[in-house]
């Protein structure tokens, strides 16, 4: 049973458009939300996160917006890049990382 | 450069051999844990290791071993492989503190005939 749910789980976005990916937890134990991107071939690398006590957190073009009372948390891409295309994973930490399904973002030229 | 780093990278094998995918860190993290990826189902823990000697169960640790005798390997062990555990493995490490990032290694595909 997987305590993230993630959607969708794959998007198409020309470049420059705004890519958004939702996430929806149960667990009310998570203290910490990560977000990390996978590219082909390689491990998931640490993109963005933000604990809950945060409503917004912004890193160049990532932007993670947390809503605590509906235990949902989301990932926006602005000005998406064709080196955005990936699969991003959200994920909520108690003692340990739990994993949403992931989302496989395109980013067309 | 800070790494971990998982071996082989690929490998196919048959039911029932035992196989060990090696990992090994150089961050002198304390924490270590095993996942598998499968479609749809995202990352799943095997098996975590907060430092030498001390290994836990993690969501999915049927048909697994692991073992911690040095802080930077973490071996999985497959003593009998099947084909459902047919899948992409991930290692990663990370301090002990809390909230701390994990460092993954590249992956290890393995395909059980």
């Amino acid at each position: 049973q997987q305590q993230v749910k993630q959607s969708p789980q794959s998007l198409i976005v020309q470049k420059g458009g705004i890519s958004i990916i939702n996430c929806a937890y149960e667990n009310t134990a998570f203290d910490y939300f990560p977000w990390y991107q996978q590219f082909p071939g390689k491990g998931p690398a640490l993109l963005i996160a933000i604990r809950p006590d945060v409503s917004e957190k912004k890193e160049g073009r990532f932007t993670i917006s947390f809503n605590k009372s509906a235990k949902q948390f989301s990932l926006h891409i602005m000005d998406s890049q064709p080196g955005d295309s990936a699969t991003y994973f959200c994920a909520g930490n108690d003692y340990k990382l739990s994993f949403g399904a992931g989302t496989t973002v395109t980013v067309r030229a | 450069e800070a790494q971990v780093t998982q071996n082989p990278r690929y490998l196919i094998t048959v039911t029932g051999k035992k196989l060990t995918v090696t990992c090994s860190q150089n961050m002198n993290h304390e924490y270590m844990s095993w996942y598998r990826q499968d479609p749809g189902l995202g990352l799943r823990q095997i098996y975590y290791s907060m430092n030498v000697e001390v290994t836990d169960k993690g969501d999915v640790p049927e048909g697994y071993k692991v073992s911690r005798k040095e802080k930077r390997n973490f071996p999985l062990i497959l003593e009998s492989p099947s084909p459902n555990q047919t899948s992409l493995y991930f290692c990663a490490s990370s301090f002990l503190s809390k909230n701390q990032p994990q460092h993954f290694g590249d992956g290890t595909r393995l395909s059980i005939l």
